[in-house]
């Protein structure tokens, strides 16, 4: 079945520091999505993209759609604090009210 | 706001025994879903509803019915709950009013002992 592989794991972040994350599939989709969760609490949707090469940020965040459509990608600038939590990649498949399918999770942790 | 809640927010139960959870939204959206999540597995989908009675198989189903009898609530039952579903349960909600994404409830945390 359709599969999203989302690294890093986990990683530490330093305040101000620069994150990357990514997700990589097999499959084409048409629709990118990126959620964040934060303990105790459901999963919140911050940035959605809809085109190939579609770059889109929101403040500190930014997203891009990969060219072959099989990837994305999220950046966060200068993280803070808040910016800790459970990051999942998402991608939907069938139509526009498609199901979603999410990738396992990049869990950001303050550095000790 | 989509007002959407899960209730029990916590339960623990007995293996073997029934357990239902409910997902309830006030505002009639069209498509709902439940998923779990545990660790190294991230989100994954158990069943979903179109609309009233209409309900289909996700990706872990087995052991699991859902029930949409009105469009405000979306129950997933566990018949005889085992040990494997210990897990966070969370109920979600989408329809084109909503945006592209699905908003999520806060979710339930079952333990199965």
């Amino acid at each position: 079945g359709q599969q999203l592989n989302q690294s890093p794991q986990s990683m530490f972040i330093q305040e101000g520091e620069d994150v990357s994350m990514n997700c990589t599939s097999s499959s084409i989709f048409n629709t990118w999505l990126w959620y964040k969760q934060d303990p105790g609490e459901g999963p919140v949707l911050l940035i959605a993209l809809y085109k190939a090469g579609e770059l889109t940020s929101n403040g500190r965040l930014t997203a891009q759609f990969g060219i072959t459509r099989k990837d994305s990608f999220l950046n966060i600038s200068a993280s803070i604090p808040s910016d800790v939590g459970i990051y999942f990649c998402s991608a939907r498949y069938g139509g526009s009210q498609g199901n979603l399918i999410f990738g396992k999770g990049t869990k950001l942790s303050v550095k000790p | 706001d989509a007002g959407i809640t899960q209730s029990p927010r916590h339960k623990v139960t007995e293996t073997g025994t029934p357990v239902t959870l409910r997902c309830h939204q006030t505002e009639n959206h069209r498509y709902m879903y439940w998923y779990r999540q545990d660790p190294g597995h991230g989100l994954r989908l158990i069943h979903y509803s179109y609309g009233v009675k209409d309900t289909d198989k996700g990706e872990v189903s087995d052991g699991y019915s859902v029930s949409r009898s009105k469009t405000e609530d979306f129950l997933l039952t566990l018949e005889s709950a085992t040990s494997s579903q210990t897990s966070v349960y969370f109920c979600a909600i989408s329809d084109d009013s909503l945006g592209p994404g699905y908003t999520f409830g806060s979710g339930t945390r079952l333990t199965v002992v």
